[in-house]
C-alpha cells in the first residue's frame, strides 16, 4: 500500500524561484495536511484541508499556497521562495469522522533547500 | 498557549538496556496523546494512543503511560535494539477539532549503540 506519497523528495531551489510540492493519498481520508520540520522545533501546521473543497491557514502559513484538487491530492506551493522556506516539508492524511482514531499518516518528506 | 515538552533532548544507550522518555504537556481540554517514531530520513508513524481514561497501553516493548492529573506521559523501551534508533515525537490532541488542534514537541532523538 503507497499511504501518502509526495513528490519531489528532493529540491534545490534560488531566491524567488518558484515550486510545487505534491502530494496524493490512497486511504480515502477527508483531511489532509502540510506540516514543516525545522531543527529543534516541533512539527509546525503550515495549511490543512479538513474536506475535499476547503482549505485553511495554520501556524506558519506566509508565503504558501495550497490546493485541495480533488480528495486524494493536496498541494503546497511556494511563489517566490527564501532561505527561511529551507526546511523538511511533510504531507499527511487522517481519516475524520467514521473511522477516525485521530492517527495522522505521514508521507516520507520532501527536502526543501533555498540558496 | 497550549505546548508540549520533551525530555531528555537526546539519549544515548546500550543495546539491550531500557529506557523513558517524558513528555509533559499543558494542552487543554485534552483529548488523547499519540507517541510517534521518525526514523532518520522517514515520515513520524504512530506507536500508540493514550485517551483520558488510559493509563497505561503497551505496543511489544513501547510501553506508555498518562497521568492526566500532572499532564505527564512517558514511553518506556525495554531492551532496546539498534531498530530503535529514532526520534520519538509526543503529539497531544486538544478536544473539539481535528489536526488543527494538535501540539507536538519537539522529539527526543534516541540512539542504541552496540
Amino acid at each position: 500500500n503507497a499511504g501518502v506519497t509526495q513528490t519531489p523528495k528532493f529540491q534545490v531551489l534560488k531566491t524567488g524561484q518558484s515550486m510545487t510540492l505534491q502530494c496524493a493519498q490512497d486511504m480515502n481520508h477527508n483531511s489532509m495536511y502540510w506540516y514543516r520540520q525545522d531543527p529543534g522545533m516541533g512539527l509546525r501546521l503550515i495549511y490543512y484541508s479538513a474536506s475535499e473543497g476547503t482549505t485553511d491557514k495554520g501556524e506558519v502559513p506566509n508565503g504558501y499556497n495550497v490546493s485541495r484538487l480533488n480528495k486524494r491530492e493536496f498541494s503546497l506551493r511556494l511563489e517566490s521562495a527564501a532561505p527561511s522556506q529551507t526546511s523538511v516539508y511533510f504531507c499527511a492524511s487522517r481519516a475524520t469522522g467514521t473511522g477516525d482514531t485521530g492517527e495522522l499518516f505521514f508521507g516520507e518528506g520532501s527536502r526543501l533547500t533555498v540558496l | 498557549k497550549n505546548q508540549v515538552e520533551q525530555s531528555p533532548q537526546s539519549l544515548i544507550i546500550l543495546e539491550g538496556k531500557n529506557c523513558t522518555l517524558q513528555c509533559n504537556y499543558t494542552v487543554s481540554p485534552f483529548s488523547n496523546l499519540r507517541w510517534y517514531k521518525q526514523d532518520t530520513g522517514r515520515g513520524p508513524v504512530s506507536l500508540t494512543i493514550m485517551t483520558f481514561s488510559e493509563n497505561t497501553k503497551s505496543n511489544g516493548r513501547y510501553t506508555a503511560t498518562l497521568d492526566a492529573d500532572t499532564k505527564q506521559s512517558s514511553l518506556h523501551i525495554t531492551a532496546s535494539q539498534l531498530s530503535d534508533s529514532a526520534s520519538y515525537i509526543c503529539v497531544v490532541s486538544g478536544r473539539g477539532g481535528g489536526g488543527n488542534k494538535l501540539t507536538f514537541g519537539t522529539g527526543t532523538q534516541l540512539k542504541v549503540e552496540l
